[in-house]
């Protein structure tokens, strides 16, 4: 079956300690994988996806198909990267996306 | 349009009850997407909507659930007979490219939360 877990709930870190954020697909083909972001009071918005191979806000993810593993990664963690993330699988280049149940960043002063 | 809006943003609903969610997707946007998001879970999957046409309903939990989009705009999720199990959030998004394809970025609007009594 195709699912995404995300092992964490929750993740504290400090400020200016690096940030990873795991992410676990279980699909048997070539996967499209995304992270999305939910700041507080806001929408759910696209963060990156694996196809750009682009750093957005400091945050880089790398596709490990070996490890079936998307991690969200930031050397150094601001404040203002506290936030609801999930990873999300798209496959077959469907329409459907296939999400994980998120993990919740606080990063401490 | 400034962005994917939703309406209404809270409702509260007794079990049995009739309930109507909107969503307006941004302007010329083709693809519409349903999730539906319980407490302390990820978005899952709903129904799709390439203009008005309804591609894809795998995702409704049950014939409780009812999506239209007749003018390839705004869209109505409907719940008749609403029960507890359908209280969570429900997200719509809209995405540009007409072949709905799930790669390209989709834009959420608020969300509406449903909480049945």
């Amino acid at each position: 079956a195709q699912r995404v877990t995300q092992p964490e709930k929750l993740l504290s870190v400090f400020k200016g300690a690096p940030v990873e954020l795991k992410c676990n697909y279980s699909y048997s083909g070539s996967p499209e994988l995304f992270w999305y972001v939910q700041y507080s009071r806001q929408r759910l918005q696209l963060l990156l996806r694996h196809i750009s191979r682009e750093s957005i806000k400091g945050f880089t993810a790398d596709l490990n198909k070996g490890e079936t593993s998307f991690h969200l990664k930031k050397p150094f963690a601001q404040e203002e990267d506290s936030a609801m993330y999930y990873c999300a699988l798209n496959p077959n280049s469907n329409y459907q996306l296939i999400w994980g149940a998120g993990t919740k960043l606080i990063i401490k002063p | 349009g400034a962005g994917v809006s939703q309406s209404p943003r809270y409702k509260v609903a007794k079990r049995g009850q009739d309930v109507a969610l909107r969503c307006d997707p941004i302007s010329g946007h083709v693809s519409l997407f349903w999730y539906q998001q319980a407490l302390g879970q990820g978005p899952e999957f709903l129904t799709y909507f390439q203009n008005e046409a309804q591609l894809d309903k795998s995702g409704l939990p049950s014939d409780r659930f009812f999506a239209e989009r007749p003018e390839g705009s705004v869209s109505t999720l409907k719940i008749q007979r609403t029960q507890q199990e359908d209280s969570a959030v429900y997200l719509c998004a809209s995405s540009l490219p007409t072949s709905g394809r799930a790669k390209e970025t989709q834009y959420f609007g608020p969300g509406t939360r449903l909480l049945v009594l």
